[in-house]
């Protein structure tokens, strides 16, 4: 029973770039949530989703960020244009039961950098 | 708006020590508090899920109490090994209708063989 998936663990990208980075919950799991970790900083939220919805994005950058969790296939999160702040470890986490009552299981993270 | 407090930022024991790990919340209106361990550059792992109606919770060397009304939670690590070394994290879920988990800045804890 595979525990969180994200890729690529590892993404450079040229200022000005769209970078697409995902993520596939525990299987059975229909919550999925996004966490950044800027370096020398704590984790924050950004975003929860479950299938196809939007539940709470009250962390996403009103710009250039977005996310989907589409019907099939992994969650995406996608951040166009980037630029040197976007540098930071991206999390990925999900849950069978909503808000987390069973506790959360993350991804291993996807690094980006931007050069 | 919920804050989480650790204490130490950084921790250096010898091995074979026991020791504990403390956070504090401002927000006593908890769902559940997690606590994890992140080793450097790799993901989370959870540890121990102690849900707000709980006391604590153990799961081998590891122990975690809980506090809700003067919002506090300790991670106790019994038999300290080098293998523990690694960031640990607190994280707390509120009781509203917020979802996301509210993270501590972490202890950083070192073994010495």
């Amino acid at each position: 029973n595979a525990g969180v998936m994200q890729n690529p663990r590892h993404l450079v990208r040229r200022r000005g770039q769209e970078a697409r980075l995902r993520c596939s919950p525990v299987k059975g799991h229909s919550h999925v949530y996004w966490y950044r970790q800027l370096p020398e900083e704590g984790l924050k939220f950004m975003v929860y989703l479950q299938k196809e919805n939007i539940i709470d994005e009250s962390g996403m950058p009103k710009e250039r960020f977005s996310a989907e969790f589409p019907k099939e296939g992994p969650s995406i999160l996608r951040i166009q244009q980037v630029v040197r702040g976007d540098s930071a470890a991206y999390f990925c986490a999900s849950s069978a039961q909503g808000r987390g009552g069973d506790g959360y299981t993350f991804g291993s993270g996807t690094r980006l950098t931007v050069v | 708006k919920q804050e989480v407090t650790q204490i130490p930022a950084a921790l250096s024991v010898p091995e074979g020590e026991n020791l504990v790990l403390n956070c504090s919340f401002t927000d006593s209106a908890i769902y559940n508090l997690q606590w994890f361990r992140q080793d450097p550059g790799k993901g989370l792992t959870s540890l121990l899920l102690i849900q707000s109606s709980q006391r604590e919770q153990t799961s081998g060397r590891l122990n975690a109490s809980l506090d809700k009304s003067s919002g506090r939670s300790t991670l106790y690590i019994a038999a300290s090994q080098p293998g523990d070394s690694a960031t640990y994290l607190c994280a707390v879920i509120n009781s509203g209708s917020a979802r996301q988990l509210t993270f501590g800045s972490g202890t950083q804890l070192t073994v010495l063989p």
